[in-house]
């Protein structure tokens, strides 16, 4: 069964502090592993789309790296801004049809 | 600024009623999706669209959920009759099939008391 694991559920970081997320998969025939960020009442925001392992991607204080079984977040020098639930979701089988994680939960302290 | 948009954002229903959401996917994409969010289940799909046509509803429960592109700038999903469970959030998303990259809409809050 095609299955999705973020981890820590939540992650509390003080202003500066640097970390990462985790998304481990195990898939049949992995199309694409995406990032996503929803801040509350929101819907989901696209941050990222990878391909293959060894692919890095980034975008402000965020990077994106993919191996054969997971997938990382790096968030670098994070700010009060940075809060937010990102979410991870990986492409198999039909086209489109994403399968997502149950997402980290990121609070940024001052 | 493209954006999916999505009506009502809000709607509460008693038990049995008829519900419609509606999605407006952004121009010029061609794939469609309607999702579902919950604390328990996190975003489920519940079906999706490729150029008008449906091409995967196997998330949706059939006896009471329906999905239609009556246009390929207006998306519906109904449930009838609703039930507390299908209390959620509902979203819908669009994209270019070739970049699998997909675009949400703010949401539906669907209450059902």
């Amino acid at each position: 069964e095609d299955q999705v694991t973020q981890s820590p559920e939540a992650l509390r970081l003080q202003e500066g502090e640097s970390s990462s997320l985790n998304c481990s998969y195990t898939v049949s025939g992995l199309r694409g592993l995406f990032w996503y960020r929803q801040d509350p009442g929101k819907g989901p925001e696209f941050l990222f789309t990878l391909y293959s392992a060894g692919e890095e991607k980034e975008k402000e204080r965020l990077k994106a790296t993919l191996t054969k079984k997971e997938s990382f977040l790096h968030i670098t020098a994070p700010k009060p801004e940075d809060s937010a639930t990102y979410l991870c979701a990986v492409q198999v089988g039909n086209p489109g049809k994403l399968i997502f994680g149950q997402g980290t939960t990121l609070q940024v302290k001052p | 600024d493209a954006r999916v948009t999505q009506t009502p954002r809000d709607k509460v229903t008693e038990m049995g009623q008829e519900v419609t959401m509606r999605c407006q996917p952004i121009l010029g994409h061609n794939t469609v999706f309607w999702y579902r969010q919950t604390m328990m289940q996190g975003l489920e799909l519940l079906a999706y669209f490729r150029n008008r046509a449906p091409l995967d509803d196997s998330g949706m429960p059939k006896d009471r959920f329906s999905a239609e592109m009556p246009d390929a700038t207006l998306a519906t999903l109904k449930i009838q009759p609703s039930e507390p469970r299908d209390s959620a959030v509902y979203f819908c998303a669009s994209g270019f099939e070739f970049s699998y990259e997909q675009y949400f809409g703010p949401g539906t809050r669907l209450t059902v008391t």
